[in-house]
């Protein structure tokens, strides 16, 4: 069982605005930064969002992270059907170790 | 262009050893905290280790501590895991990945390698 709960799954349809929840605690979320990757099959993850609502360069505005005391969220809108992928929240522990939600697979309909 | 490269995986026995290494090219690599993060097959993504850019600070999950050893030769540009007591769980694709803000802001990762604990 993970650390950060996420839903197990989602959907939407093409143009659609779909958002994937990332709870926590106040030793992970609650004190530390909230990072979102991207992982299409067969390949390795991808950072999509840091610190909480950072993109990186190259990522598209569709992509967007907030956070509010224990949870995050990710949304993206404009849905296309190359977002089909499976989605990570990660953050810092206070305890000293790193923690991943358990991922949420994103199925574009 | 940044490039991180493991090797090293393979099919092992329970109890067995095993080490990783990951070659860092592109940026400098002495700045960076590293992370190893694995993926069981069907599963999800699980921090495993992290060591700072001067190797002062190493950290481990629960789960692989007392068992695995994280180091780094900044002269080499290389990460390293060191998998020792390796038991059927342990089997996954081992990722390295370069911490971009020292708070498992993984920006840029490997392609990672196989690893198989089984007899």
């Amino acid at each position: 069982q993970s650390v950060l709960t996420q839903p197990p799954s989602a959907s939407g349809t093409p143009g659609q605005r779909v958002t994937i929840s990332c709870s926590g605690s106040s030793s992970n979320i609650g004190s530390n930064t909230v990072n979102w990757y991207q992982q299409l099959p067969g390949a390795a993850p991808k950072l999509l969002i840091y610190s909480n609502n950072q993109r990186p360069s190259g990522v598209p505005d569709r992509f967007s992270g907030s956070k509010s005391g224990t949870s995050a969220s990710l949304a993206i809108s404009g849905l296309q059907s190359e977002d089909e992928a499976d989605y990570y929240c990660a953050a810092w522990d206070d305890s000293l170790h790193g923690v991943f939600g358990g991922g949420t697979k994103l199925t574009v309909l | 262009e940044v490039q991180l490269v493991e090797s090293g995986g393979g099919l092992v026995k329970p109890g067995g050893s095993l080490r990783l290494s990951c070659a860092a090219s592109g940026f400098t690599f002495s700045s960076y905290r590293m992370n190893w993060v694995r993926q069981a097959p069907g599963k999800g993504l699980e921090w495993v280790s992290s060591i700072s850019s001067s190797s002062s600070h190493i950290y481990y999950s629960d789960s692989v501590k007392g068992r695995f050893t994280i180091s780094r030769d900044n002269a080499k540009n290389s990460l390293y895991l060191q998998m020792n007591s390796l038991r059927a769980e342990d089997t996954a694709v081992y990722y390295c990945a370069r911490d971009y803000l020292g708070s498992v802001s993984n920006d840029y990762w490997g392609q990672g390698t196989l690893v198989t604990v089984s007899s």
